[in-house]
This record gives C-alpha cells, structure tokens and sequence, in this order.
C-alpha cells in the first residue's frame, strides 16, 4: 500500500531555505511511470500547487515559486525533497507530497490521488 | 493562469438533504475537473475525477457533471460524516489550480 510521509523542520526564519522530504514506502519513485509533487495550504486557506516531476525526470513548477523552488530526488532511498529559497511569512502553510494517479501516463493532465497528511511549516524569527 | 471560482464559500444543510456546489473556470478545461475532500488536520481525499468519474470507493451519493467552463458537484443525501471542505481543481493547463473551497456544515 502507497503511502507518503513528509518530514523537516517546522520553523524556518525568514530569508532562509525551507527544506522539506517526502519518503514514499509502497512504490519506488524511480521505476514507476507516475508524477509526483508538491502543494501546500496556507492555514485557512486553499490549496496552491508547488511543482511536479515525472519519474524519468522531466519537472513542472508553478511560475509564481519557479525561481525559489528546487525538487531533487533520491532514488536510492525512495524520496524527495522540496527546497524553497528566500522565504517569508507568506509562505507558511501546510506542506503535502502527494502523487498523481498514472491514468494518462505520461501527461500531466492527471489528478493528485495519494497524498501525505501533510507538515506544518512556519516562517518567523 | 486558469482562475477557479467556486461557490458557496461555506454551505449549512441538513442529514438527507441535497447539496450542490459550483465551479467555474476562467476558461475552457474540458473534462479535466477534480473535487477533493478535506477534513480538519487531513489531507485531501480524491473524489471525482474527469468531471464526473468518481473514484475507487467513493460512495454514490457524491456526483459531478459539467463540461468547458461551469462544473458542479453534489451530495443527493447529506451524511454526518459528510461534514468537510470540498475543493475543485483543474488539470487541463499548468499550473494546476484550485477553488478556494466550500465549508460545509451541518445545520
């Protein structure tokens, strides 16, 4: 059975870089035809999408983090990470690793059918 | 950017009451149309994709339709465990993009 896990620290200070890893048990992110990523909640608010990448390593990331955001991937220890650079008070949220469902392969039209439940992270000093 | 307005914000009804709740976009996504679950402190549940397919398991009281630009969601029978924050986000363009979410409650 698929399950995700985020993991990292839960307080960043401002200016500094979020770092963020999601281990997956179940499925191995190197050799299975799906995308995986990354969104995130800020509290009372609604879902934003942060990027994704193809096991075979083609990426997606939003316009709007693209710069501040970096996804790199450990297939020897079946996870991956986010890293947000420059952060501020605004990007305190929910953070959620999640996977695409396979149905269309290799496109990106898909929707996000496992998640994980989620870390809180907040920028402060 | 594809905007996602989802209407109402927060929904009160009653158990075996009919709920709906609408979703438009800035323009046109075909089919490509999901509504998720949330409950406090969890993380999204998938429930339908593809507009109106409704996922593995998903009980069949929770329907959706819609095609293009205007999309709608709905509970034939409202249940106690019913009770969440339903989202629609649309998978036809990058960025993916959410609706802000509909609270529902029990009234």
């Amino acid at each position: 059975q698929l399950q995700l896990q985020e993991s990292g620290p839960g307080l960043v200070k401002p200016s500094e870089t979020l770092s963020l890893t999601c281990t997956v048990s179940g499925a191995s992110i190197g050799s299975m035809a799906y995308y995986w990523g990354w969104l995130r909640q800020p509290p009372g608010k609604g879902l934003e999408w942060i990027g994704s990448f193809y096991y075979s390593g083609r990426s997606y990331k939003n316009p709007s983090l693209d710069s501040r955001v970096s996804m790199p991937v450990d297939t020897s220890t079946n996870q991956f990470s986010l890293k947000l650079s420059s952060v501020t008070a605004t990007d305190t949220a929910v953070y959620f690793c999640a996977r695409l469902s396979g149905r269309r392969g290799s496109s990106y039209r898909d929707t996000f059918h496992f998640w994980g439940q989620g870390i809180m992270v907040i920028v402060s000093s | 950017d594809i905007q996602m307005t989802q209407s109402p914000s927060s929904l009160s009804a009653s158990v075996g009451d009919r709920v709906t709740i609408t979703c438009q976009a800035s323009q046109d996504i075909s089919k490509f149309l999901s509504w998720y679950q949330q409950k406090p402190g969890k993380a999204p549940k998938l429930l339908i994709y593809d507009a109106s397919e409704l996922d593995t398991g998903v009980p069949p009281r929770f329907s959706g339709r819609g095609f293009g630009t205007d999309f709608t969601f709905t509970i034939s029978s409202l249940q106690p465990e019913d009770i969440a924050t339903y989202f629609c986000q649309q998978y036809e363009n990058l960025p993916y993009s959410f609706g802000q979410g509909t609270r529902l409650e029990i009234k």
